[in-house]
């Protein structure tokens, strides 16, 4: 079946632009993750979804970052006034309700000029 | 912050050797899973061991797990090239966020 598809692919902006990448779970998976890799700063964990609403926001590192989830289904990960900090792979997970393990996307690859 | 380290951060090996990676974490845990990235694109699961088990297999994959040292560590047998890539442990508490170790990149050498 498919998996976690992510979009775009790759990204490149300009600093103090906004920008907005999608998630789309694998059908029927309850919970949706949003982690971000950076060089020399690992995975970090940014949000959590069960069904549309977030538990758990403890991850995004300011109030310029945001999500939402519709339908249970794609959630959207937007960046405010993006800066060069902000350059990383934005990774998405999803997984069964209560299941542990989660199923990666390939990432969107996001560039801050 | 991240919660486990990995040892070591780099390995390179022959093929056919066997490469064995650590992890240790900090707190008590649910389970504890690796994961593989190639391409600094998204991650591959490749076995969760829970908090109440010591030791897992999956084909060339062993996984062991010391709740008591806080550690667990990955052996993949027979190595093969298709293997290059990085390895992430990460624990869970529950059906809830992971948290990752900063990985260990492994180069199989044909």
């Amino acid at each position: 079946g498919a998996g976690v598809s992510q979009s775009p692919s790759n990204k490149v902006t300009e600093k103090g632009k906004d920008v907005e990448l999608r998630c789309d779970p694998i059908s029927g998976h309850t919970a949706l993750y949003w982690y971000r890799q950076s060089l020399g700063q690992g995975l970090e964990f940014l949000i959590y979804f069960q069904g549309n609403s977030a538990p758990d926001k403890s991850g995004l590192p300011s109030d310029r970052f945001s999500a939402e989830r519709t339908g249970g289904s794609v959630s959207t990960l937007t960046i405010q006034r993006t800066q060069q900090e902000d350059s990383a792979v934005y990774l998405c997970a999803s997984s069964w309700d209560r299941e542990e393990t989660q199923y990666f996307g390939p990432g969107t690859r996001l560039l801050v000029l | 912050s991240q919660q486990g380290e990995e040892d070591p951060q780099a390995l390179s090996i022959q093929e056919g050797e066997n490469a064995t990676m650590n992890c240790s974490y900090k707190t008590s845990i649910n389970n504890l899973q690796w994961y593989r990235q190639n391409s600094g694109r998204g991650l591959v699961h490749l076995i969760l061991i829970r908090s109440n088990e010591r030791e897992k297999h999956s084909g060339r994959l062993r996984v062991t797990l010391d709740t008591s040292k806080k550690s667990s560590s990955l052996l993949i047998t027979a190595s093969r090239a298709a293997d290059t890539a990085s390895y992430f442990c990460a624990t869970g508490q529950g059906a809830q966020k992971l948290v990752f170790g900063q990985g260990t990149r492994l180069t199989i050498n044909p």
